[in-house]
């Protein structure tokens, strides 16, 4: 089955600097890399997605990178504020889903004032 | 329009009792999932559900079942709870190939 590597386990940056998270994934056949935030005791929601015939995408202050033939893909944040601190997930969809997603063990990132 | 509704939210059991918890959805999809998340950890497949009447094992399936005799609802039941089901459990839905939509979580304590 899929694995969904991601890394750092703890990202810490300054409020105004920007944020990267970086995650690789194993199986080929993947063909939908959503992100999610995962505020204290919430629900993870998502905040961006990309598909594998696409190589970035970008929401406002938010940019995903996918590179298909190294198999990964990251998140970035550009001028990090301090509701963006939060755990953020990637996943990865095989197939057409009926697997569900693959999630990676997450990113807790802290936003220093 | 409500999106993903599990219940209950907040539940303690006793080593060995048994309980279902209820997921419904009303945006008619035909993907169904349930996901634990244990503290500080990702999240794990226990369960998922592609229409009615048909469900198959995920990652982390043993000492739980689930039923899907309707579009909309995918109960899962803990039979014999054990300590090591103590998470958080989150029902999801989706169409398939397109964004999977997350409940609000329903936090489980096995004493």
């Amino acid at each position: 089955g899929e694995n969904v590597e991601q890394h750092p386990s703890t990202l810490s940056v300054q409020e105004g600097d920007s944020a990267v998270i970086k995650c690789t994934y194993s199986d080929s056949a993947s063909n939908y890399f959503p992100w999610y935030k995962q505020e204290l005791g919430k629900r993870p929601q998502l905040i961006i997605d990309i598909r594998s015939n696409v190589g970035e995408k970008k929401d406002q202050r938010i940019a995903v990178t996918l590179n298909k033939t190294a198999k990964h893909f990251s998140l970035h944040i550009t001028e990090t504020q301090p509701e963006d601190s939060a755990v953020y997930f990637c996943a990865a969809l095989t197939g057409g889903g009926a697997d569900g997603l693959t999630f990676g063990k997450g990113t807790h990132l802290i936003i220093q004032p | 329009n409500a999106g993903v509704t599990q219940t209950p939210k907040f539940r303690i059991l006793k080593i060995g009792q048994s309980m279902t918890l209820q997921c419904t959805q009303d945006m008619n999809h035909n993907y169904m999932y349930w996901y634990r998340q244990d503290p500080g950890m990702g999240l794990k497949l226990i369960y998922y559900s592609v229409g009615a009447g048909i469900t198959d094992k995920g990652e982390v399936p043993n000492g739980y079942n689930v039923s899907r005799s309707t579009t909309e609802d995918f109960p899962l039941r803990l039979e014999l709870a054990a300590p090591s089901q103590t998470s958080v459990y989150f029902c999801a839905s989706s169409r398939g190939e397109n964004t999977i939509y997350f409940g609000e979580g329903s936090w489980l304590t096995v004493v």
